[in-house]
Order: C-alpha cells, then sequence, then structure tokens
C-alpha cells in the first residue's frame, strides 16, 4: 500500500463548476498536509496546508481533513482554466521533514 | 531572486557519465530537500538538509547517488555512473525550517540518460 494514494484518473469540469480532489494516507501518525499545484515543466507551488480536522478555506479553495477516515481532499470552486494542472496531495509524518506525495491527479477545465 | 533555483534546467548525459545537479536555495532557507520525480508520478524523496548537516539520506536509490551542502546554501546533487532508470527530474526544495515550515520547490532538472 502506498503511503498516499490518489486514484483518480484525469478530471474534467466546466468552467465554473466545482472540481472536487481526494487524497487517503496510511499512516495514522501524519500530521501535516498539503496539496500543491503543478503544472506541465513546471515546480510544484503549494496552494494549501491543512493541521488539523475541518475545513479550511482560501479563496476559491478548501481543504478538508478527517484524520479518523485518514482522508484529506481539496474542493476548488468557480474552476478556471487557469486551474488546469496536476494537484498533487502530501503527506509529513510527525518529527519526519520529508514529504509524502500522491501521483497527482490532473484537472482540465474546459471553457 | 526569490525562488528556488535550479541548474541546468536540462540535461543530457551518456550512460555511464556522472553528472552534477545544483539547487540555490531560498535566501535564509535553513533546511533542503532533494526529490526525484518519475513522468506521471509524484515526487519521491531522496535527501534532507539542515544547513550543512546531511540529516537524511534514506531515499538516495544507491551509493551513486551523492549529495552534499557544503557551506549550508548551495547544494549540489552527483550522480555517478548514470543509468537509463535514473532519467528524471530532480526537484530542489527549501524550508525555513523543517518540521512546520512549508517546502517551497525550484522548476527542477530534466535529466536525459541516453
Amino acid at each position: 500500500q502506498k503511503e498516499v494514494e490518489q486514484n483518480s484518473g484525469p478530471l474534467s469540469v466546466p468552467e465554473g463548476a466545482i472540481a472536487s480532489l481526494n487524497c487517503t494516507y496510511s499512516d495514522r501518525g501524519s500530521q501535516s498536509f498539503f496539496w500543491y499545484r503543478q503544472y506541465s515543466g513546471k515546480s510544484p507551488e503549494l496552494i494549501m496546508s491543512i493541521y488539523s480536522n475541518g475545513d479550511k478555506e482560501d479563496g476559491r479553495f478548501t481543504a478538508q481533513l478527517n484524520k479518523a477516515s485518514q482522508y484529506v481532499s481539496l474542493l476548488i470552486r468557480d474552476s478556471q482554466p487557469s486551474d488546469s494542472a496536476t494537484y498533487l496531495c502530501a503527506v509529513r509524518r510527525y518529527g519526519n521533514n520529508r514529504l509524502a506525495f500522491g501521483k497527482g491527479n490532473q484537472v482540465v477545465v474546459i471553457p | 531572486g526569490a525562488g528556488v533555483s535550479q541548474s541546468p534546467r536540462y540535461k543530457v548525459a551518456k550512460r555511464g557519465q556522472d553528472v552534477a545537479l545544483r539547487c540555490d536555495p531560498i535566501s535564509g532557507h535553513v533546511s533542503l530537500f532533494w526529490y526525484q520525480q518519475a513522468l506521471g508520478q509524484g515526487p519521491e524523496f531522496l535527501t534532507y538538509f539542515q544547513n550543512e548537516a546531511q540529516l537524511d539520506k534514506s531515499g538516495l536509490p544507491s551509493d551513486r547517488f551523492f549529495a552534499e551542502r557544503p557551506e549550508g546554501s548551495v547544494s549540489t546533487l552527483k550522480i555517478q555512473r548514470t543509468q537509463q532508470e535514473d532519467s528524471a527530474v530532480y526537484l530542489c526544495a527549501s524550508s525555513l525550517e523543517g518540521l512546520t515550515s512549508p517546502q517551497h520547490f525550484g522548476d527542477g532538472t530534466r535529466l536525459s540518460i541516453l
């Protein structure tokens, strides 16, 4: 079992709709959770971090964390063509500096 | 510059050659990380420095991989006797300190081994 799983295939959403991305993790000792956006050929860019159960909103982005279910999600409201990218879920365990990444989910926003 | 800088952006080498990849972290960032990203996959951790000390090198895939950060700033990832499976994007990230600060990534070096 991989440490971080992102199993959904490419996600196509019409412009203005909500894009929903899911991520599960295997280590209950995980403490910090991040969503990175990566455009093709570019570096991962941090868009959200979440550390406690519940929702965290930042502009059009909402991260949701449920530690009991070992589940973290990202919602993108009012999707724009510029949101078309690969979204990487990353997890950091308590006392450990490294990030464990999922393989990413590609999002395509259709104008 | 304000971000993490990596050079070269692209590197092509013949199998068996040695390569060196450079990372210039954000000024003042104590922690520096190297990751390897294969096509269509997420980044995989290679190694971590706090200042000049290499605190975790458990992700390095073989003894052909070596990283250093002698003065606690610029870091170099060296791969000796390159193999085709080393072809990937090598990403460097830095953070203010390791445990709670977010990691900021450079654009990476795309390494192709022929």
